[in-house]
Parts: structure tokens; C-alpha cells; sequence
């Protein structure tokens, strides 16, 4: 079965900080792997996918099959990046989201 | 492009009924999902349509069940509701699958009281 999973559900930044959001994941095939956020009374978007291989907003992650990580990063965090953020896991069929990490930059 | 839209956005529902949730795809997407998001949770998958079939389900009981119409909107329909059935659904479109991902609603707030 696969399962993905976020040991933080809390992450508190000070503004310009490096950001390090973990995701481990179980998956017998090969992963595709997504970072969603959700905004502050805004609907889930995709953040980014490891397949496009591209950063938004200045995030990057970067897929390790050996450790089976997918963490998500940003050099110096920023006020507007605060935000709840699922990593999910697809098979093509569907998404199997992590419970969730709130990120908190503060000032 | 109004996205996926759903409805209706808030529900209040007594154990034992049945409630329907609608939801519209994205313009040019013609697979739907739906996800149950509990508190404190993360999305659920529940079940996705695609060509008005459901093609693969969840961990979810029968009491949950949908359909999807020629145009590609979808219905999520919960019979005998329990108190825990009370969460966020949500609604996703793709194309094809869900290799470039998804587009989500912004959900329906069911609570069972």
C-alpha cells in the first residue's frame, strides 16, 4: 500500500530562513510525486511536481528513490509563504496526500 | 475559467439521511474525484469517474456513491450519513488520469449533526 508521510505538522520560520518541509513516501512502483499548498481561505493548488522538475515561487524538491524523500525547499523563506502544504503521492489513478505541514514565517 | 466548481459550499445534515454533492470539472478535464478531508487531515480519496465509470475506489463503504454525466460533472452521494461522515469533500479534475495533476475545488462543509 503506499502511504506518504509528513513528520511535522508544524514548521516556524523567521522571515529570510531556509525552509525544509520533510515527505517520506511508500510506493512499490515508481512515484510520481506532487506539493500541494493551501492558502488561508483559498482552495488546494499544485505547487509542483517532481516529473516538471521546476521551481515555483522559488520552491524546489527533488525526488530521492533512495531514501524515498521528496522534501520540499526554499532558501529564504517569505511572509506569503505561509500556508498549510501536503505532499501527495499518485499511481495514476489517485492521490495519496501526507496529513499536512503548517508553515509558519514569522518576522 | 471559473476552475472546478462545487456545491452546494456548506451542508447541514441529520444522521440518517442521504445528502448529494455536485461538483463541475475544469474546463477540458474529463476525469473527477472526490476526497473526504477530515479535520486535521489530509484529502481521503474516495473514488474518481472517468468516461461516466467509476474507475478506481478508496477504503470507503457503499453508503458513499456517485455517478458522472456526459458533460463531466460529477455527483458524490452519501446515504445513511453518521456523524463522522462530517468533513470537507473535496473536488478534483484531470485529464486523463492525474499525471500532470489536479485541479481542486474549494469543497462542500458537511456536518452531520
Amino acid at each position: 500500500a503506499q502511504r506518504v508521510t509528513q513528520p511535522e505538522k508544524l514548521l516556524s520560520v523567521f522571515k529570510g530562513a531556509p525552509v525544509e518541509l520533510k515527505c517520506n513516501y511508500s510506493y512499490s512502483g515508481s512515484p510520481e510525486l506532487f506539493w500541494y499548498v493551501q492558502y488561508s481561505r483559498q482552495r488546494l493548488q499544485l505547487l509542483l511536481r517532481h516529473i516538471s522538475r521546476e521551481s515555483i515561487k522559488g520552491f524546489t524538491a527533488d525526488l530521492n528513490k533512495g531514501e524515498t524523500s521528496f522534501h520540499l525547499k526554499k532558501p529564504f523563506a517569505q511572509e506569503e509563504d505561509s500556508a498549510m502544504y501536503y505532499c501527495a503521492l499518485s499511481d495514476a489513478s489517485k492521490l495519496t496526500f501526507g496529513t499536512g505541514t503548517r508553515l509558519q514565517v514569522t518576522l | 475559467d471559473a476552475g472546478v466548481t462545487q456545491s452546494p459550499t456548506h451542508l447541514i445534515k441529520t444522521r440518517g439521511q442521504q445528502v448529494t454533492l455536485r461538483c463541475s470539472p475544469k474546463s477540458g478535464h474529463d476525469t473527477v474525484s472526490w476526497y473526504q478531508q477530515a479535520l486535521g487531515q489530509g484529502p481521503q480519496f474516495i473514488f474518481q469517474y472517468y468516461e461516466e465509470e467509476e474507475r478506481q475506489r478508496g477504503n470507503f463503504p457503499d453508503r458513499f456513491s456517485g455517478h458522472q454525466f456526459p458533460n463531466y460533472s460529477s455527483e458524490l452521494n452519501v446515504n445513511a450519513l453518521l456523524l463522522g461522515d462530517s468533513a470537507l469533500y473535496l473536488c478534483a479534475s484531470s485529464l486523463g488520469g492525474g499525471r500532470y495533476g489536479y485541479t481542486f475545488g474549494s469543497g462542500t462543509r458537511l456536518t452531520v449533526v
